[in-house]
């Protein structure tokens, strides 16, 4: 069975300038996940899909951030513009049952 | 609101000792999961355990044992005999037992198994 996927791994990018992430999830898996981690921290959730529904999205800032499922499989996370505090690493992941999430490797975010 | 608290941010030891970390927990949800993830240094979070709060027996798999206790909010974790492969940021977490549940990350502890 194949892993999350994500890509990139890793982006530097300046401030003020968009960035957009690319995650596919386990095949069957429709509950897909995009979390934040920042250096030394846990991961802190940014928004949660239902297949193509966003059902949890409390946590994304919504000025800056967006994202979409198409087609309930694929998600895009986007950032525009970022902003310094944005770097991180952003790590997507799928639910299999009970909660049990398997994560991607993420992609490590430098805005300079 | 629910919080997980993992005290030791970093622990060392040497190859072959036995190391215990630990996890406290809150939530105000009668029924919930617990977890934990493994982080090495490649960066991939590595899914460990799941436990439900209505099963409070230990689990052992191989070297790692896990030890949940809910009079005192806490699920721990040992490693015996840990070996230098061992050294990664480990992470406790909680959901609320509902389908898709986030997870709540504690800190993490870096533990480095020296040889």
């Amino acid at each position: 069975e194949a892993g999350v996927v994500q890509s990139p791994r890793y982006k530097i990018i300046e401030k003020k300038q968009p960035v957009a992430f690319w995650c596919n999830p386990i095949s069957g898996h429709n509950t897909l996940y995009w979390y934040r981690q920042n250096l030394g921290q846990g991961p802190e959730l940014l928004i949660r899909y239902e297949n193509e529904e966003a059902v949890d999205d409390s946590q994304l800032p919504k000025d800056r951030f967006s994202a979409e499922r198409l087609k309930g499989v694929d998600s895009t996370l986007k950032i525009q513009p970022a902003e310094l505090g944005d770097s991180a690493v952003y790590l997507c992941a799928s639910n299999r049952e009970y909660n049990e999430q398997f994560f991607g490797p993420g992609t490590r975010l430098t805005v300079l | 609101a629910q919080k997980v608290t993992q005290a030791q941010t970093e622990i060392s030891v040497v190859e072959k000792e036995d190391v215990t970390l630990d996890c406290v927990y809150e939530t105000r949800d009668t029924t919930y999961y617990l977890f934990w993830y493994k982080q090495p240094p490649s960066g991939e979070l590595v899914f460990l355990i799941r436990r439900n709060s209505f099963d409070e027996q230990n689990e052992i798999s191989g070297r790692y044992s896990w030890n949940f206790q809910k009079s005192t909010s806490s699920f721990n974790f040992t490693i015996t005999a840990s070996q230098v492969v061992d050294s990664a940021v480990y992470f406790c977490a909680l959901s609320e037992a509902g389908w898709g549940g986030k997870l709540i990350f504690g800190q993490g502890t870096e533990l480095s198994v020296k040889p």
